[in-house]
């Protein structure tokens, strides 16, 4: 059963408009919460890692937010350029340590067009 | 400069053929990881190897196998490939310590099998 639902499946805007990216999950415990960015044919970058029961972080043009009690992440991306053209992935983490098993969904694909 | 590398990049192998991937990194991280990534779903932990000599199956092991003599090298072993296993495969590594650690990717490895 997949614990860990990200929407839109595929997202397509045009350069300079803003983006919104949904994670729902229902892993327990849920420590951390991270996001990373896969351009095609490459690895998984961390753009951000959410801790807190009600968080925010914001890492230049991308911000994001975890509600604990809902369990449910934004990532939003602000003034959008070709180069976020990528798979955003959600993990979820139910242990702080190595020990824990990360959770992951299976991204939301958006496409920056010119 | 932090890093995972993969090595081969792309690889096609004949049903039945012995398969060897290979990962290192060197940020002297304890534990490393094998993943697969699969169309339509999150990655999917294969092996988790929590230092050298210390591996332990994630939630697909079954038709791969690992070793790890060294800190720095994590290698991926397919016995006999299938066609099932054809996918992308990603290494990664961490701390061990505490913490919600970031994971470093290496830029996968995509094996058909035929």
């Amino acid at each position: 059963k997949t614990q860990v639902e990200q929407s839109p499946q595929s997202l397509v805007v045009r350069q300079g408009e803003n983006c919104v990216l949904q994670c729902n999950y229902s892993v327990t415990p849920d420590n951390h919460l991270r996001w990373f960015k896969q351009d095609t044919g490459k690895g998984l970058v961390s753009l951000t890692v959410l801790v807190d029961q009600k968080d925010k972080t914001s890492n230049g043009r991308y911000s994001a937010t975890l509600d604990k009690d809902a369990k449910h992440s934004t990532l939003h991306i602000t003034a959008t350029l070709l180069d976020d053209t990528a798979t955003y992935i959600c993990v979820v983490g139910d242990r702080g340590s190595a020990l824990g098993r990360l959770h992951f969904g299976a991204g939301t694909q958006l496409i920056v067009i010119p | 400069d932090m890093k995972v590398t993969q090595m081969p990049r792309y690889l096609i192998k004949r049903m039945g053929e012995n398969v060897l991937l290979e990962c290192g990194q060197d940020m002297s991280h304890e534990t490393m990881y094998w993943y697969r990534q699969d169309p339509g779903l999150g990655l999917q932990l294969i092996y988790i190897s929590y230092d050298v000599d210390s591996n332990s199956e994630g939630d697909i092991p079954k038709g791969y196998r690992v070793s790890r003599k060294k800190r720095e090298h994590f290698s991926l072993i397919l016995d006999s490939a299938k066609t099932n296993q054809t996918s992308v495969y990603f290494c990664a590594s961490s701390l061990r310590r505490e913490g919600q650690n970031t994971l470093y990717f290496g830029a996968g490895t995509r094996l058909s099998v035929l």
